[in-house]
Parts: structure tokens; sequence; C-alpha cells
């Protein structure tokens, strides 16, 4: 098993620019969530999803969308890039909402 | 108030030494506990889960005190290989929030 896989790893935009991270699950999860990192702010929700076609907001998601069309995969699209979204992103899924989160290696994105 | 507090760090110990980290959580409804490591510029992955009567994973031990709302990590024998940010997780009516991470830094 491959686990939770994310696409880029790295990535620099332009402000206004858009894209979409891409992850991808293999563990027939039903609960995924995507996550920022900053530098001493631990890890914060964006959106999370908890089954195919259910999505959700988290703590942080404006200037994010998301869409859950298979249990396998669970893309987040920037829309307009801003230098605040300079960030890691993690995506996570998991078996269980309370349960341990499988994290994807990451995609550190800047935005100039 | 944060939801959930911890230790910056660093903390800075020699190898063998014995080292705790805490966290303080302001929910007292909280219901599960975790610790995750991260190591530099990896995504975090599971440590250990946090059991109300405390548990113990080799070198490692947590505990939860609910009337002072806080859980620990304790980590004996410590060695290189544990230099990394440990983050702890509580969920709350399944709201997951994480903690910034407590950075450890194990040297010869």
């Amino acid at each position: 098993n491959a686990g939770v896989t994310q696409t880029p790893k790295f990535q620099v935009l332009k402000t206004g620019q858009s894209m979409t991270l891409q992850c991808a699950q293999d563990m027939n999860h039903e609960y995924m969530s995507w996550y920022r990192q900053d530098p001493g702010m631990g890890l914060r929700l964006i959106h999370y999803s908890v089954g195919a076609g259910i999505t959700d907001q988290g703590e942080v998601p404006n200037g994010y969308n998301v869409s859950r069309s298979t249990t396998e995969d669970f893309p987040l699209r920037l829309l307009s890039a801003a230098p605040s979204q300079t960030s890691v992103y993690f995506c996570a899924s998991n078996k269980d909402r309370a349960g341990e989160q499988y994290f994807g290696p990451g995609t550190r994105l800047t935005v100039t | 108030r944060k939801e959930v507090e911890q230790d910056p760090g660093p903390f800075n110990v020699p190898e063998g030494a014995t080292v705790a980290f805490n966290c303080t959580y302001s929910n007292s409804a909280s219901q599960s506990f975790f610790w995750y490591r991260q190591d530099c510029r990896k995504e975090p992955k599971l440590l250990m889960s946090v059991y109300s009567s405390g548990n113990e994973d080799g070198r490692f031990t947590a505990q939860l005190n609910r009337a002072s709302q806080y859980i620990s990590l304790l980590i004996r024998d410590s060695k290189l290989s544990d230099s990394a940010t440990y983050l702890c997780v509580v969920i709350s009516f399944q709201k997951l929030v994480f903690g910034t991470g407590t950075r450890l830094l194990v040297s010869p």
C-alpha cells in the first residue's frame, strides 16, 4: 500500500494564480482532511470529508475549495493564490473520525 | 487561552537522559488524546495513544491527568534518533486539535 500520496511536493505560484493540490489514499478510509502547517501555529484544519460526496469546512477554509468524488481522492483547490497561503499543506486520512490519522508527505507551497 | 498548549522548547538533552513533555488542554470534555512525532520537513506520524490509566511503549510512557487537564510524554534513555518535534492531539466531540509541538534535540 502506498498510504497517502500528495503531489506536487513543491510549488511556487504567483499571486492570483490558481492550482490544485492532489491527495490520494489507498486504505479505503472514509475520512480525509487537509491541513496547513505554519511556524508557531501548529496544524490547522482547512477542509475535511467524511465520505465520498460529503465535505465540510474546517478552521481556515477561506480561499480553498475541495471536492470528494471518490473515496480515494480529495483534491484541494486554491482559487486565487495569496502570499498568506504560503505554507506546508498536509493531507490526511483516517478510518475513524477520532482514530489515528495517516498523513501524506506534504506539499510546500510558496506564493510570491 | 489556546485549546491545546505545548512548550515549544527546544529541550536539549544528552543521550541516555530522561525527558518529559506536557501538553495542556482547555476543554474538560475532551475524549481522546494522542502523541505524534514529526521529523524535520516530514509528515507527522502517530507515536502513541494516551489512555486514562497511562500506557507504556518501550522507552515511552504517556499519561493523562484529567483533573489538571494535561497529558504527558516521558522518554527514557534518550537516543539521537529521538530528536524530533512531538505534537499532542486532543479530540473533543470528534474535533481534532493539534498542539504546536515541542522540539527535542538529543546530543551525543
